[in-house]
């Protein structure tokens, strides 16, 4: 059973373009919910994460937005540049646990 | 420079012949875990280590061991290889067991099992 639902599979963006991908969790027990990136022949790292206790939360061009009662997370990049361009991941986790359960990840290819 | 090692970082072998894929961290982390990358199905975890000696299951164990001897190293043994482990890995640590302690991945090894 998948926990966490990740769309799109793919998407492509033109440079200074905004790009939204967006997850869907069952988990209530899910508390914490970070969004990590991967480039090519690299690890993922951690891009931003958010609590449910608030709604929005903004790093520079990143900003990730939660509505708990839909159970859904979304990440919304803003002015895409193409050294965005990478697979995306969103995930969840629940309070005092470091298990992640990831999302199937997002494509993002930012034309120049 | 703080960073998790995994070697080697591309292995091609063949079924049944015991492997070793080495992951070292230099953090003074206290968890570490094993996750395989498919194509399709994201991340999903192997197992896990909050301490050492302290290790458990995580989402797809089956046909995997590990062990955790010293704080900084968490090996993954596939003591009988099968095609279907042909696989992307990654090691990752963080600081401490806890949802909000971010895991550093290492680079990943290419796993291809013939």
């Amino acid at each position: 059973q998948q926990q966490v639902k990740q769309s799109p599979q793919s998407l492509i963006v033109q440079k200074g373009g905004i790009s939204i991908i967006n997850c869907a969790y069952e988990n209530t027990a899910f508390d914490y919910f970070p969004w990590y990136q991967q480039f090519p022949g690299k690890g993922p790292a951690l891009l931003i994460a958010i609590r449910p206790d608030v709604s929005e939360k903004k790093e520079g061009r990143f900003t990730i937005s939660f509505n708990k009662s839909a159970k859904q997370f979304s990440l919304h990049i803003m002015d895409s540049q193409p050294g965005d361009s990478a697979t995306y991941f969103c995930a969840a986790s629940t309070s005092g646990y470091s298990t992640l359960t990831f999302g199937k990840g997002t494509m993002l290819l930012v034309s120049p | 420079e703080a960073q998790v090692t995994q070697n080697p970082r591309y292995l091609i072998t063949v079924t049944g012949k015991k492997l070793t894929v080495t992951c070292s961290q230099n953090m003074n982390h206290e968890y570490m875990s094993w996750y395989r990358q498919d194509p399709g199905l994201g991340l999903r975890q192997i197992y896990y280590s909050m301490n050492v000696e302290v290790t458990d299951k995580g989402d797809v164990p089956e046909g995997y061991k590990v062990s955790r001897k010293e704080k900084r190293n968490f090996p993954l043994i596939l003591e009988s290889p099968s095609p279907n482990q042909t696989s992307l890995y990654f090691c990752a640590s963080s600081l401490r067991q806890g949802s909000d302690q971010p895991q550093h991945f290492g680079d990943g090894t290419r796993l291809s099992i013939l």
